[in-house]
């Protein structure tokens, strides 16, 4: 089955400054990548994803690139702020019309520095 | 704005009792996942439906677990008999290929 590696698990940002979070996966058949963002307490929220016919996807300050080959995913936030700081999950599927099994990754605490 | 919800948001038990969570997916989604998530395994998938129908419990102690979709607006997970190492947060998803939405989860702590 899929296995998907995050890393790092813990980064701290000053405020304003990027973070970088990277994940990688193991079956070259899943298409279909997801980024949650999961608040002290919430629920995980989908805040962008990404599939395999694409490499980069943009959505204000949020970005996701994957590289298909590699089979390697990052999230990239820029100009970050203090609402910022939650736990990241990447995952993965072999998304076809009826199958949305996901893979998680174990997360990335993202703590930004005021 | 359409969201899961699940019911209870926070259930204290005792060792040995029956525990039933309830989860309701977003109008016209036709698949449902149930997530345990702890500090130590992150987010384990326990069980998911399609059109209520079960496709995988395999992330499920089948001994102690079980979920049933009654009907298409509920879903429902039961731990019988509990134990303390079931305490963890317990989360239902609703899915319109091929994202995922999550419910605000059941606070499960097993005295």
């Amino acid at each position: 089955g899929e296995n998907v590696e995050q890393h790092p698990s813990t980064l701290s940002v000053q405020e304003g400054d990027s973070a970088v979070i990277k994940c990688t996966y193991s079956d070259s058949a899943s298409n279909y990548f997801p980024w949650y963002k999961q608040e002290l307490g919430k629920r995980p929220q989908l805040i962008i994803d990404i599939r395999s016919n694409v490499g980069e996807k943009k959505d204000q300050r949020i970005a996701v690139t994957l590289n298909k080959t590699a089979k390697h995913s990052s999230l990239h936030i820029t100009e970050t702020q203090p609402e910022d700081s939650a736990v990241y999950f990447c995952a993965a599927s072999i998304s076809n019309f009826g199958n949305e099994k996901l893979t998680f990754g174990t997360g990335t605490r993202l703590t930004i520095i005021p | 704005d359409a969201r899961v919800t699940q019911t209870p948001r926070h259930k204290v038990t005792e060792m040995g009792q029956e525990v039933t969570m309830r989860c309701q997916p977003i109008l016209g989604h036709n698949t449902v996942f149930w997530y345990r998530q702890t500090m130590m395994q992150g987010l384990e998938l326990l069980a998911y439906f399609r059109n209520r129908a079960p496709l995988d419990d395999s992330g499920m102690p089948k001994d102690r677990f079980s979920a049933e979709m009654p009907d298409a607006t509920l879903a429902t997970l039961k731990i019988q008999p509990s134990e303390p190492r079931d305490s963890a947060v317990y989360f239902c998803a609703s899915a319109q290929y091929p994202e995922q939405f999550f419910g605000p989860g059941t606070r499960l702590t097993v005295l």
